[in-house]
């Protein structure tokens, strides 16, 4: 079974520019989820759908963080305009249905970012 | 709200030896529990979790982990450390109400020498 995809892997922009990251979830995860992980610390969730539609995303800073998952399978996370402190990694990972809590949430390799 | 707790950043054990990376969490209802590993410039990759049942649960690498209650602990073990071993380890936890995504905690890096 093929692992969560994400690409690109690295990347490095100057501040104000914009980036964007694309997600692969494994075959037949209805739930997707960004995280993002800042050097240091733990991963803190930006974002997490199910299908196509948004069930969380009361941590997404809005004003310069968007993210999409049109027809419920790939995923796209964008920002602009990027700040310094964003850079990080950003993880995506897929699991079943929401509904159940104890479904294991798989990740996929991570896009790392420096903002300069 | 949920919440993790690592309370070591880093752990340090000789290899041969049982090691114990230590977690506590608090959350609403009833809790799911997960221990992650990350080597660098890598993903996370799943070790082992605990739903229902018994209180010990083996995982991937010869790891298992505690589930205590009453301690709300879930403390990750092995008993006996490899050099490759050296990682850094998560711990989350999810509960069965409310919100459903992972909340992690900081971290603890191992290191297991030769």
């Amino acid at each position: 079974e093929a692992g969560v995809a994400q690409s690109p892997r690295y990347k490095i922009i100057e501040k104000r520019q914009s980036v964007a990251f694309w997600c692969n979830p494994i075959s037949g995860h209805a739930t997707l989820y960004w995280y993002q992980q800042i050097l240091g610390q733990g991963p803190k969730l930006l974002i997490q759908f199910q299908n196509n539609g948004v069930v969380d995303d009361s941590q997404l800073p809005k004003d310069r963080f968007s993210a999409e998952r049109l027809k419920g399978v790939d995923s796209t996370l964008k920002i602009q305009p990027a700040k310094l402190e964003d850079s990080a990694v950003y993880l995506c990972a897929s699991s079943r249905v929401t509904g159940s809590s104890g479904n294991t949430i798989y990740f996929g390799e991570g896009s790392w970012l420096t903002v300069v | 709200a949920q919440s993790v707790a690592q309370p070591e950043d880093q752990v340090n054990v000789a290899e041969g030896n049982p090691l114990t990376v230590k977690c506590t969490y608090s959350v609403s209802g009833n809790p799911y529990l997960f221990w992650y590993v990350q080597y660098p410039n890598r993903g996370l990759q799943f070790l082992l979790k605990y739903i229902t049942g018994d209180n010990l649960v083996k995982g991937s690498y010869g790891f298992e982990a505690e589930f205590n209650k009453s301690q709300t602990s879930f403390h990750l073990k092995k008993p006996s450390a490899l050099v490759s071993d050296s990682a850094l380890y998560f711990c989350a936890v999810r509960g069965d109400t409310g919100r459903r995504a992972l909340t992690f905690g900081s971290g603890t890096r191992l290191q297991v020498q030769p």
